[in-house]
């Protein structure tokens, strides 16, 4: 079965800061998608930020940003000007066997301080 | 706004009883998801449809069913309710295809406990 590493269940930030979320997994695919998704305390899981495997350039939308390296199979999330609003659990999540199925990881706990 | 419903927020059952978790999606996304989230372990895929009246079994099965008679709904059936199966349910959809349309979009989840 297809495994997803997240070797951090929990990490802190100070506001402002800047923190790097790591992920690796395992695929024998060429071509998948790998997602990263948010879910805030008691609330809905929502999508980050996602990369195409096939694309060299690493995603990034407004403060987040991956590094995907492929031959490396990891694919790790910086949170840049981390906000309180930023407190949540963060599961990596790569397409699994070139279907449409999600693998998700067991989850960061990310606590923003003030 | 896209959405993802599902019928309960929490949901306290007795063992044995058979217990339905209704999920709809407002999207026409042909696929829908259910998965059970636990602390220290993610989210792990249960059953997965791609179609009306299609499915398949994600990695943990046992111990539950699925129905999808309508594109919009998929239900989760749990036939004889124990307490292992207490968890948090999340529903989700996606459409297939395009690379973007890889995003699955979540319901806001169901926390069932089971007595």
């Amino acid at each position: 079965a297809q495994t997803v590493t997240q070797s951090q269940p929990e990490m802190s930030v100070q506001e402002a800061e800047t923190v790097t979320l790591s992920c690796t997994y395992d695929t024998s695919e060429n071509n998948y998608y790998l997602f990263w998704y948010k879910q805030p305390p008691s609330r809905q899981m929502i999508l980050v930020i996602r990369q195409e495997a096939y694309k060299q350039q690493n995603a990034t939308e407004n403060r987040f940003s991956v590094n995907f390296q492929k031959a490396a199979k990891s694919f790790s999330l910086k949170i840049s000007d981390s906000q309180l609003g930023d407190t949540a659990m963060y599961f990596c999540a790569p397409t699994q066997g070139g279907s449409e199925k999600l693998v998700f990881g067991k989850g960061t706990k990310l606590t923003v301080n003030p | 706004d896209v959405k993802v419903t599902q019928s309960s927020r929490y949901l306290v059952k007795r063992t044995g009883e058979k217990v339905f978790l209704e999920c709809v999606q407002d999207m026409d996304h042909e696929n829908m998801f259910w998965y059970r989230q636990d602390p220290g372990l993610g989210l792990r895929l249960i059953y997965f449809s791609y179609d009306v009246k299609m499915k398949e079994k994600g990695d943990i099965p046992e111990g539950y069913s699925v129905s999808r008679e309508k594109k919009e709904r998929f239900s989760l059936i749990l036939e004889s309710a124990s307490t292992n199966q207490t968890s948090m349910y999340l529903c989700a959809s996606s459409s297939p295809g395009l690379a973007e349309n890889n995003e699955q979009f979540f319901g806001p989840g169901t926390r069932l406990t089971v007595l």
